[in-house]
């Protein structure tokens, strides 16, 4: 079965430190890949995909095919980056559009 | 635009009782999802919908039912509660043209607890 793996259910790092969230992803083919996010008392939010090639709030990601992995980094961590992160694949299967990872729990300390 | 709104925010049901979620967009989106949310295990997608008076089993939609009468809502039913359905359950919609594939829009999410 498809699946998307995020194998750090916590992690926390201190303000300014450079921050990793892993993900892994089983798909065969060429994925498409996402990372979500939701801060306290929002909702949740996409926050980037991997397909733009961009860095939103200074966060990136790189698809590694070779590794199936889409890890999720910033440089210099700020405490508003503290969030639940989850990374999300288009599903190979007929219409169920995302499949989630099960979560990231970020805590960036002062 | 109040996006994505989910009734009620919180729930408390006994065992074997039943009751409906209701979401609601206003964004005139043609896919709607449901997801709950448990500790350690992610989102998981329960049912969808592609359009008005369609549906679809998504990957967990046992002892779950909805329906898409209205092109704007969508309604997730439980017909007789287990304490293995507490959860926080977020519904979601997305343009299927003229925005971005695959950004989904959640609402702000129901939190349900059976006892």
């Amino acid at each position: 079965a498809q699946r998307v793996t995020q194998p750090e259910k916590l992690l926390s790092v201190f303000k300014g430190a450079p921050v990793e969230l892993k993900c892994n992803y089983s798909y065969s083919g060429s994925p498409e890949l996402f990372w979500y996010v939701q801060y306290s008392r929002q909702r949740l939010q996409l926050l980037l995909r991997h397909i733009s090639r961009e860095s939103i709030k200074g966060f990136t990601a790189d698809l590694n095919k070779g590794e199936t992995s889409f890890h999720l980094k910033k440089p210099f961590a700020q405490e508003e980056d503290s969030a639940m992160y989850y990374c999300a694949q288009v599903s190979e299967t007929s219409g169920s559009r995302l499949t989630f990872g099960e979560g990231t729990q970020l805590t960036v300390n002062p | 635009n109040a996006g994505v709104t989910q009734t009620p925010k919180f729930r408390v049901l006994k065992t074997g009782q039943s009751m409906t979620l209701l979401c609601a967009q206003d964004m005139n989106h043609e896919y709607m999802y449901w997801y709950r949310q448990d500790p350690g295990m992610g989102l998981r997608l329960i049912h969808y919908s592609v359009g008005e008076g369609t549906t679809a089993k998504g990957e967990v939609p046992d002892g779950y039912n909805v329906s898409r009468l209205k092109k704007q809502n969508f309604l997730l039913g439980l017909e007789s509660a287990a304490p293995s359905q507490t959860s926080v359950y977020f519904c979601a919609s997305e343009a299927a043209s003229g925005g971005l594939p695959y950004e989904q829009y959640f609402g702000p999410g129901t939190r349900l607890t059976v006892t």
